[in-house]
């Protein structure tokens, strides 16, 4: 597989459950990072890992947990979320600063009920 | 408050003709700047970029144009096509801010017509 690759592409969940998200690159890039777009805003960003380490960690609440085991591995832990929280939620990759920008996958569309 | 702002949500344009999307910002150290391209299901893809030393660049059909003074860029796209429907993000980035940071427009969605 190449490029960016997230699981799963679509997530039904209620407010009391815990799901993860997966997003796995393989693209030799050292920095990763979670995007969520929701209707009608900018792609906000919400957390950047640099060869593995976080740093930067935009006031995102709690109840979203980053991890990033290795280089080419991210997940986003989920737990007791509210609906406002739906969104398509995106990971992306590059190698430091890139004049091309990041490499996205195609997205995670959460739906909490 | 939004830094990178995308104030036309959508955009019709017929086949053939040319397409303007615009985006504006307002923080002055942004010196780097893209376009992405969103089709439905998909992630955003690169589109083309422009560095704050020039004002414009050409990539076949796409060009970008920069005004620098007025904080604003525009993406043209001629002739258009059908297969150039999509969402278009506008972002912005500081090179030497020692982050990876880019900071992205809320998007607009053309639609070209046959």
């Amino acid at each position: 597989e190449t490029g960016v690759t997230q699981t799963p592409r679509h997530l039904v969940m209620g407010m009391t459950n815990k799901k993860s998200l997966k997003c796995e690159q393989h693209l030799g890039h050292n920095a990763m990072y979670w995007y969520k777009q929701s209707a009608k805003k900018p792609l906000e960003l919400m957390f950047v890992y640099s060869l593995e380490e976080r740093v930067e960690n935009n006031s995102v609440p709690s109840r979203f947990s980053p991890e990033c085991p290795n280089s080419s591995h991210l997940f986003l832990h989920l737990h007791t979320l509210q609906p406002e929280d739906s969104a398509l939620y995106l990971c992306a990759s590059s190698q430091g600063w890139t004049g091309y920008g990041y490499t996205f996958g195609s997205g995670t569309r959460l739906t909490v009920v | 408050d939004q830094q990178v702002k995308q104030n036309s949500p959508s955009l019709s344009v017929q086949e053939g003709r040319i397409s303007i999307l615009n985006c504006d910002y307002t923080n002055s150290m942004f010196d780097y700047f893209l376009w992405y391209k969103k089709y439905p299901a998909e992630g955003p893809t690169f589109l083309i970029s422009i560095s704050s030393i020039k004002d414009k660049n050409e990539d076949g059909r796409f060009t970008v144009f920069l005004n620098k003074s007025a904080k604003h860029l525009s993406l043209h796209i001629v002739p258009s096509q059908p297969g150039d429907s999509a969402v278009y993000f506008c972002a912005a980035s500081e090179r030497d801010s020692g982050t990876y940071k880019y900071i992205f427009g809320t998007g607009t969605r053309l639609k070209v017509l046959a």
